[in-house]
């Protein structure tokens, strides 16, 4: 079992809907980090959320880091193509990252 | 520009060969890692190292080596490969442990097989 579990495992949505992903665990983190991921290279980090309750925007993207400290949602605003990727979590503690699998989104036009 | 760079991309070993990926980076970062990204599982932390000379294991450390001479420098060993390492594998770098947040920069991937 991953220690970070994300959901949905896949998404496939129109461009300008909302969405939102979910990364949930039974741990707890000292901080929690969002990467999107595009195929053949490596991920690239969206956000890092510290405080629990903590929210944190970056454009149509809204990150929330839960209470306390041990989930996470991603939501995206009016979805466009060059959202599709995969979408990872990654928790911290100490001195290791645990990575959840991922949330793989495709936005069609 | 660089970043993290890594070699090979791609490789294609037989069982019981052995290899070595290289990772390199230039921003300076203390803290170095590998990991391997396999379907449904996500990325999973084969060896660390939070300076030259020093190395730790990851969560899915057999089958690998790991060695620190500089700062730059972390190359990934595997002694005598299996089908089970067919994987991408990815160095990453950052400028403090992960526990603070920090950005971690990931090198491109290298696609392994192992046949």
């Amino acid at each position: 079992t991953q220690l970070l579990e994300q959901s949905p495992q896949f998404l496939s949505i129109q461009e300008g809907e909302n969405l939102t992903v979910y990364c949930n665990s039974s741990s707890v983190f000292s901080s929690l980090q969002w990467y999107r991921q595009e195929p053949g290279e490596g991920p690239v980090l969206l956000v890092t959320v510290v405080t629990g309750g903590e929210v944190k925007k970056l454009k149509r993207l809204t990150f929330q880091f839960g209470d306390a400290r041990k989930d996470s949602s991603l939501h995206i605003t009016a979805a466009q193509t060059g959202d599709t990727g995969l979408y990872l979590c990654a928790g911290a503690s100490n001195n290791d990252m645990r990575f959840g699998a991922g949330t793989r989104l495709t936005v069609k036009p | 520009n660089a970043g993290v760079t890594q070699t090979p991309k791609f490789q294609v070993l037989k069982t019981g060969q052995s290899m070595t990926l290289q990772c390199a980076q230039d921003m300076n970062h203390e803290y170095m890692s590998w990991y391997r990204q396999d379907p449904g599982m996500g990325l999973r932390l084969i060896h660390y190292s939070v300076g030259a000379g020093i190395t730790d294991q990851g969560e899915v450390p057999n089958g690998y080596n790991v060695s620190r001479s500089t700062t730059e420098d972390f190359p990934l060993r595997l002694l005598s490969a299996a089908p089970s390492q067919t994987s991408v594998y990815f160095c990453a770098s950052s400028s403090m442990l992960p526990g603070g947040g920090n950005t971690i920069y990931f090198g491109e991937g290298s696609w392994l097989t192992v046949v």
